[in-house]
């Protein structure tokens, strides 16, 4: 079955450590992104990708780094810059045609910082 | 500024007891309106996406609708089973699919 895969579903980190959340597609879309999750509030953009090797920053992108090396793949790393990681990561992607695709959502990481 | 309002924020129903969530939204360039779900602890579910003002599309017990300024998401005699947490997201020009989020409104739905 085609679909987006995340990993890991939980992690701990503790304060000073860069942590990297792994993001894979098997739906042959072209676009992918990252968001992040906190109670009571949207859902808000950290990174997005149109194409393999280039990437563009979404409207929280500090404190976050991301990669493009394949179609598939699009790993974000949490860096220590980052001041209040503790959230709910969600990937997505979608096909880029019309520019209004859906986007597919993968189960989430959920991030504490100890 | 774009702004996507969600009510009520939390809604608790009846089994069998009809009623509608609200979307209103204050966006620059609207180029379709996305409805998702989310349960707890999971990505979201895609479950419409809606084009033009007075476009209505329907999905078992859902149904959603689209005016220039709210989108409403009907919900028809529900079931425990659509207790979830339903979002809203306009799609707006911006060189990119860029979807704006609304937070949310938690639907629970007793028997």
């Amino acid at each position: 079955d085609g679909g987006i895969t995340q990993s890991p579903k939980y992690l701990f980190r503790k304060e000073g450590q860069n942590v990297t959340l792994s993001c894979e597609q098997n739906l042959n879309h072209d676009a992918m992104y990252w968001y992040r999750q906190d109670p009571g509030q949207g859902l808000r953009l950290i990174y997005y990708s149109q194409i393999v090797n280039d990437f563009q920053k979404g409207d929280i992108a500090e404190g976050y780094s991301v990669s493009r090396e394949k179609k598939e793949s699009f790993p974000l790393t949490v860096t220590s810059a980052q001041k209040n990681p503790t959230a709910f990561y969600l990937c997505a992607s979608s096909n880029l045609a019309g520019n209004t695709g859906e986007l597919f959502f993968g189960e989430g990481s959920r991030l504490t910082v100890l | 500024e774009d702004q996507v309002t969600q009510s009520p924020e939390a809604l608790r129903l009846q089994e069998g007891e009809s009623s509608s969530l609200n979307c209103s939204y204050t966006v620059s360039g609207l180029r379709g309106l996305f409805w998702y779900r989310q349960d707890p602890g999971k990505g979201p579910e895609f479950l419409f996406t809606l084009y033009s003002a007075g476009e209505e599309k329907e999905k078992e017990r859902l149904k959603a609708t689209l005016t220039k300024k709210e989108s409403f998401l009907h919900i028809t005699a529900p079931k425990p089973e659509d207790s979830a947490t339903y979002l809203c997201a306009p799609a707006i020009s911006g060189g990119y699919n860029k979807l704006i989020f609304g937070a949310g409104t938690r639907l629970a739905v007793h028997p």
